[in-house]
């Protein structure tokens, strides 16, 4: 099956620096891409979508000046988090919708833990 | 509204026994996602229901889809303890431009 990627696994940052997490589709191109975060024991909120070549489109409540997405190639996403804080830390998981076939699906990376000191 | 509710929020099974979530949604769907998940873990697919009547199988769980009554169920047969995960639904609405809208999940704990 198709696979998704995350880099890093897990980060642990102080307040106030920058983090970047890398989303990568391994075997397959993947033209959008999203990115979600989940807190503990809750179920997963959408961000925002990444296009590639365009400008991601960001869910309503989500500082699109904070959290930085570029999709630069079919294959790789990247998001930011600028100027973290504690309320930053949380799981965030990618996902690339794999088009290939008659039976499109979305794939989730492995997530990445952020903790904010 | 784009709504996707499931229930349970939270299932003590015994092994052996049969049990059922359930899903609904607010509104037209293209597809039905179920995923599982593991204790600090990202998300495993399971099923995707494509259409009404839509039913699919795998080991001890099989899934359906009711467009017509906007629900889906996953049902778990014969329960064993390595099942214990949260399970997901999520709904592929045209509306929000196919992005995908997350029931709240079921924890699942089954137990000897």
């Amino acid at each position: 099956g198709a696979v998704v990627s995350q880099h890093p696994s897990w980060v642990i940052c102080k307040s106030g620096t920058s983090v970047k997490i890398e989303c990568r589709s391994l075997d397959f191109q993947a033209t959008t891409m999203f990115w979600y975060r989940q807190f503990p024991k809750q179920s997963l909120m959408l961000m925002a979508t990444s296009n590639e070549g365009s400008k991601a489109t960001y869910e309503q409540g989500v500082e699109k000046d904070k959290f930085l997405i570029n999709h630069a190639s079919l294959t790789l996403s990247t998001l930011t988090v600028t100027s973290a804080h504690p309320e930053d830390s949380s799981f965030y998981i990618c996902s690339a919708r794999d088009r290939r076939g008659n039976q499109e699906t979305q794939y989730f990376g492995p997530g990445t833990r952020l903790l904010v000191l | 509204e784009l709504k996707v509710e499931q229930n349970p929020l939270f299932l003590s099974m015994q092994e052996e026994k049969n049990y059922t979530i359930y899903c609904n949604y607010s509104t037209t769907s293209d597809r039905l996602y179920w995923y599982r998940q593991d204790p600090g873990k990202s998300l495993e697919s399971l099923f995707v229901l494509l259409s009404n009547g839509a039913v699919k199988q795998e080991g001890r769980l099989m899934a359906s889809l009711d467009t017509k009554a906007r629900l889906s169920t996953l049902h778990i047969t014969a329960a064993v303890h390595d099942l214990s995960a949260t399970y997901f639904c999520a709904v592929d609405f045209k509306a929000a431009g196919n992005k995908l809208t997350f029931g709240g999940g079921t924890r699942v704990l089954v137990k000897p």
